[in-house]
């Protein structure tokens, strides 16, 4: 079970934005570890949308943003597309476990 | 270009061994900073970080499978190996390989993902 919690779902009309929680606590988001978010297209392997934070790799619209704030993080997309229907996924280091900690995962529909 | 590949078997049975190879191409393990790591998503679920190596040989392991896994790497081949022992239908998933650099800790890009089924 995964220690970083997203909502199972997020939902909104093309060119809506919408925003995709991540919490974690004191031992990853908490402890100033970076969050990084993927998205998972239907089929495919996950790709870097968002690292440290809020760096977009070279490629990646700037409709997506990131932020972080306590133990917390957040992605936005803004002028929601059809073709950002997908899985997302936030990712951040837990010192307490030792491991690489993937969220829970939200699936983004357009509707 | 990055670019990274897994391979292995489709199938295996309960307590074998899994074995998966990553060959990848556009860097090198012997380079500073450089690593390789392994994700598994089982199907419908989250990804699961499992191992990654570096490239000065540093290995990190998931606790709750360390027990159970072994990570590789021949830097001639380009490749890193994980082993799995003792395969139970909770390991069915989907295993990704993905690059990696020390000074971050996100994962960029990934292997397109290799199926494996555990069943008798």
């Amino acid at each position: 079970q995964s220690v970083l919690t997203q909502p199972p779902s997020v939902s909104g009309a093309p060119g809506q934005r919408v925003t995709i929680s991540c919490t974690g606590s004191s031992s990853n988001i908490g402890a100033r570890y970076d969050v990084h978010w993927y998205q998972q297209l239907p089929g495919t392997a996950p790709k870097l949308l968002i690292y440290d934070n809020f760096n977009r790799p070279s490629g990646v619209p700037d409709r997506f943003s990131g932020s972080k704030s306590g133990t917390s993080a957040s992605l936005a997309i803004t002028g929601l597309q059809a073709e950002d229907e997908a899985d997302y996924y936030c990712q951040s280091y837990d010192s307490s476990l030792n491991d690489y900690v993937f969220g829970t995962g939200t699936k983004v529909t357009v509707l | 270009q990055i670019t990274l590949k897994e391979s292995g078997p489709t199938l295996v049975k309960p307590t074998q061994t899994l074995t998966l190879t990553c060959t990848f191409s556009g860097f090198s393990l012997s380079t500073s900073g450089v690593g390789v790591g392994w994700i598994r998503q089982p199907p419908g679920k989250a990804l699961e970080w499992l191992a990654l190596i570096y490239w000065d040989d540093d290995k990190r392991y998931r606790p709750s499978l360390k027990s159970r896994l072994t990570i590789t790497k021949d830097t001639s081949k380009n490749q890193v190996v994980l082993t799995m022992t003792n395969m139970g239908p909770v390991d069915t998933a989907t295993y990704f390989c993905a690059h990696i650099i020390s000074y971050g800790n996100w994962f960029d890009p990934w292997g397109q993902g290799t199926q494996v089924t555990v069943s008798s």
